[in-house]
């Protein structure tokens, strides 16, 4: 159980587009998911928080109107990085925290992350 | 400030025991969770503390001493698929994560 897809797992564009990356919770309902950003041999960096119909909250130094979340639903939230620049490269993975029982309450879900590269 | 150490870097030999340490000081306490990432791929869980004491799971293990800001991981009869990063996360009096920088776990033969 406790199951997180993302897609996709892999994107590559061009300098100035946009890229929106799907995070779902497949078997339990989140009440918060987290975004993170990776960097190589580098640890997790929590970019915001997203709880269920409310703004996300962001972490200091990341810019919220480039990285625009949306968690519509207990199942779904998306990261949409807008303008993309070849900056922005990094392993983006979701994160999800539940309310089925008292292990998904207190225990982080990670999807399987997605590779951003930017030209 | 918040305060996540665990070791850069463990060699082991395939078949032996691992331990794995993580010291941390955080603004209150939530739990602190075990993850093991291999190269490439998002962290797995592996293990939730909130109380003082071992929790075992297979070949792998959990201790947490809340007096202390201490827990270890210990890893049984090692085979090369462990060779991975450990991240250590402490949940602070927020909910949230803070994550320590990771073990970098190396299994030879």
């Amino acid at each position: 159980g406790a199951v997180v897809s993302q897609h996709p797992s892999r994107v590559i564009c061009k300098s100035g587009t946009s890229v929106k990356i799907e995070c779902r919770s497949l078997d339990f309902q989140a009440t918060t998911m987290f975004w993170y950003r990776q960097f190589p041999k580098q640890s997790l960096m929590l970019m915001a928080t997203s709880n269920e119909g409310s703004k996300a909250t962001y972490e200091q130094g990341v810019e919220k109107d480039k990285f625009l979340i949306n968690h519509a639903s207990l199942t779904l939230s998306t990261l949409t990085v807008t303008s993309a620049h070849p900056e922005d490269s990094s392993f983006y993975i979701c994160s999800a925290r539940g309310i089925s029982d008292r292990r998904t309450q207190e225990t982080q879900y990670f999807g399987p992350g997605t590779r951003l590269l930017v030209l | 400030g918040q305060n996540i150490d665990q070791p850069t870097e463990m060699t082991a030999t395939e078949g032996a025991i691992v331990q794995i340490n993580c010291t941390y000081q955080t603004s209150g306490f939530n739990g602190l969770f075990w993850y093991q990432q291999h190269a490439g791929e998002a962290p797995t869980f592996l293990s939730y503390n909130v109380l003082d004491g071992l929790e075992e799971k297979g070949r792998f293990s959990s201790f947490l001493s809340r007096s202390k800001g201490y827990s270890y991981l210990l890893l049984k009869e090692l085979q090369m698929k462990d060779s991975a990063s450990y991240l250590c996360a402490v949940m602070d009096s927020n909910y949230q994560l803070i994550w320590g920088a990771g073990t970098k776990l190396i299994i030879k033969p």
